[in-house]
């Protein structure tokens, strides 16, 4: 079975602060996605990696790859009230089976 | 951009009734469904993969005569949680896909239900 651990589970940080927040498993993805989701709301998608060591920006959201593919990061600059939410990584399996498995989750709160 | 769109947005009915949640992709054809569940404040949890025209596949421990999944059109599926009980209130979601697994999947909006 695959899993996918984050850290921190929960996080409150004042704004302007940075953060990050890690995606770790023992196996290794074929890709992996940054998801956010508010409450009562099903998962935006943010970004897809695939290569390792692979990193992407979305404006002030860096997103890392591992090198091994089995690992990510996410790193927010100077957070804003706006970035509260629930982020979810969700990652590829390379089995035949293709399903989305999804992390633990990490719930930002950002105090204005 | 792809639209997947989950209808009912909130359910709350009494112990013991069938309650059906339908999940239709507006702009694409939809190969694969997906079937998720979520408990508050934890993350999504895979019940179920449907392909049009064929039995879902259901995730270990998911109970596939409780959950009912019928796919049968590139643009509809539909999750019945049958005689539903106060411990099957959660949050569903569903999410589509079009085409091979290195296509995205497209989520809707998600159904809350509240079994008294």
């Amino acid at each position: 079975t695959q899993l996918l651990e984050q850290s921190p589970q929960f996080l409150s940080i004042q704004e302007g602060e940075n953060l990050t927040v890690y995606c770790n498993s023992s196996s290794v993805f074929s890709s992996l996605q940054w998801y956010r989701q508010e409450p009562g709301e099903g998962p935006v998608l943010l970004v897809t990696v695939v290569t390792g060591g692979e990193v992407k920006k979305l404006k002030r959201l860096t997103f890392q790859f591992g090198d091994a593919r089995k690992d990510s990061s996410l790193h927010i600059t100077a957070a804003q009230p706006g970035d509260t939410g629930l982020y979810l990584c969700a990652g590829v399996g390379e089995d035949s089976s293709y399903k989305l498995i999804f992390g633990s989750g990490t719930r930002l709160l950002v105090r204005p | 951009g792809a639209v997947v769109s989950q209808h009912p947005s909130r359910v709350i009915c009494k112990s013991g009734t069938s309650v059906k949640i339908e999940c239709r992709s507006l702009d694409f054809q939809a190969t694969t469904m997906f079937w998720y569940r979520q408990f508050p404040k934890q993350s999504l949890m895979l019940m179920a993969t449907s392909n049009e025209g064929s039995k879902a596949t259901y995730e270990q421990g998911v109970e596939k005569d409780k959950f009912l999944i019928n796919h049968a059109s590139l643009t509809l599926s539909t999750l019945t949680v049958t005689s539903a009980h106060p411990e099957d209130s959660s949050f569903y979601i569903c999410s589509a896909r079009d085409g091979p697994s290195n296509q995205p999947q497209h989520f809707g909006d998600g159904t809350r239900l509240s079994i008294l």
